[in-house]
């Protein structure tokens, strides 16, 4: 079963806009990783945030955490059409120190030139 | 450098034949996966094995089996290939820890005629 669910599904943006994706999820957390998928590939890890980080940043990434809420959001800023792909969030329960991530279905985004 | 690769990238079976799909990795990890990624569906775990002579089940591993004796490979049979394996499967790796970021291969698309 997912743990993690994304929203929206699909988000259609103009290039040099923002881009925002949520993900929430059900139960506690170690960390919880977004990844990205290009067409035909396999996925690339994007960032981490673990349990007691609010926010992380990495180049035109930020991603934070309400653990409270049990949810994330993983903001793109000033996107490219080389953004346009498949965004998962995934979750690691913490069930021991070889636990197992917990992908979403996914969220597709396009990014028009 | 250190990889991850999948063979064969695409395969077409009968309903009824086995069929056992390659997982190579040059990381030395000792964490491995099998996934399958079906539209609505998102990824779903096969199995999984966090090293040599171990391995454990996933959410849907019925009609698969895995067997890890090294380190580099886990590779994935489907012991009597039906209609509804056809997916794209997807190996990943990673090293034991809190932060479990994990290292998907390119993918094999398979279909089950």
């Amino acid at each position: 079963s997912q743990q993690g669910e994304e929203d929206p599904q699909a988000l259609s943006i103009q290039e040099g806009e923002n881009a925002t994706m949520n993900c929430s999820y059900k139960t506690s957390i170690n960390n919880l990783q977004w990844y990205r998928q290009n067409s035909g590939r396999g996925l690339v890890h994007l960032i981490l945030i673990r349990s007691n980080e609010r926010e992380k940043h990495s180049g035109r990434l930020r991603v934070t955490l309400d653990t409270s809420k049990k949810s994330s959001s993983l903001l793109i800023t000033a996107s490219r059409a080389a953004d346009t792909a498949s965004y998962f969030c995934a979750t690691r329960t913490p069930s021991g120190a070889n636990s197992k991530l917990t992908f979403g279905k996914g969220i597709t985004l396009s990014v028009r030139p | 450098d250190a990889e991850i690769t999948q063979s064969p990238r695409h395969k077409i079976t009968e309903t009824g034949r086995q069929v056992t799909l390659a997982c190579h990795q040059t990381w030395n990890h000792n964490n491995m996966f099998w996934y399958r990624q079906d539209l609505g569906h998102g990824l779903r775990l096969i199995h999984y094995s966090y090293g040599v002579q171990d391995t454990n089940k996933g959410e849907v591993s019925d009609g698969y089996s895995v067997s890890r004796s090294n380190t580099e490979d886990l590779p994935l049979t489907l012991e009597s290939a039906a209609s509804s394996q056809t997916s794209v499967y997807f190996c990943a790796s990673s090293a034991p820890g809190t932060a479990e970021t994990q290292y998907f291969g390119p993918g094999t698309r398979l279909l089950v005629l």
